[in-house]
């Protein structure tokens, strides 16, 4: 079992819907987690960051974080064709230091 | 202020030779880190600093692979002998007392 889990998609989900992507972990102790976007040939940048139980919202994201399932996820609302890119989601280990585990990435497309 | 940098973008190699990638964070980052991103693939932990000590090395993949970061600053990654398999992205991260790590642009190795 990988330490952090996504679906590779592609998703594809039509311009002005609600994308939502998932992630699960398995050390149960993880407490820090985070969606980075990655644009294709570019270097992954931070958009979310959660570290309690519930919601976090942030303009157009919502991170949501249930530790008692070990699950994380994004939504984000009113997609737009910008917002076509993968989606990893990361773990801080809590033994290592602030090192983090990504997932594989979810490739996401927004179709006009 | 400026982010994180990455020099060279991108570098060939044949079999064989040494490679040097620099990294500099953002100005009063205490914690580096680099990771190496095979293509389709997350981030994978190499090594972490805080100021100039290595405190994990622990993905470093063989004894090919060597950081420093003598100063506490710029942080340089060396590949000696390099392999097929170590082309990659290599990715410098930096990030303050928080968990939140920010990427540099990264560097495209290709070893022929």
């Amino acid at each position: 079992q990988k330490e952090v889990e996504q679906n590779s998609g592609p998703l594809s989900v039509p311009e002005g819907a609600i994308a939502s992507l998932n992630c699960t972990y398995s050390d149960r102790g993880s407490q820090s987690f985070f969606w980075y976007r990655q644009y294709s040939g570019k270097s992954p940048e931070l958009i979310m960051s959660i570290y309690s139980n519930g919601d976090k919202e942030d303009g157009r994201f919502t991170a949501q974080l249930n530790k008692a399932s070990q699950y994380v996820s994004l939504l984000i609302r009113d997609s737009q064709p910008s917002d076509s890119a993968t989606y990893l989601c990361a773990v801080n280990r809590p033994q290592g230091a602030q090192k983090l585990v990504f997932g594989q990435g979810t490739r996401l497309t927004i179709n006009p | 202020g400026a982010g994180v940098s990455q020099s060279p973008r991108y570098k060939v190699a044949k079999r064989g030779q040494d490679v040097a990638l620099r990294c500099d964070p953002i100005s009063g980052h205490v914690s580096l880190f680099w990771y190496q991103q095979a293509l389709g693939q997350g981030p994978e932990f190499l090594t972490y600093f805080q100021n100039e000590a290595q405190l994990d090395k622990s993905g470093l993949p063989s004894d090919r692979f060597f950081a420093e970061r003598p100063e506490g600053s710029v942080s340089t990654l060396k590949i000696q002998r390099t392999q097929q398999e170590d082309s990659a992205v290599y990715l410098c991260a930096s990030s303050l007392v928080t968990a939140e790590q920010y990427f540099g642009p990264g560097t495209r190795l290709t070893v022929t």
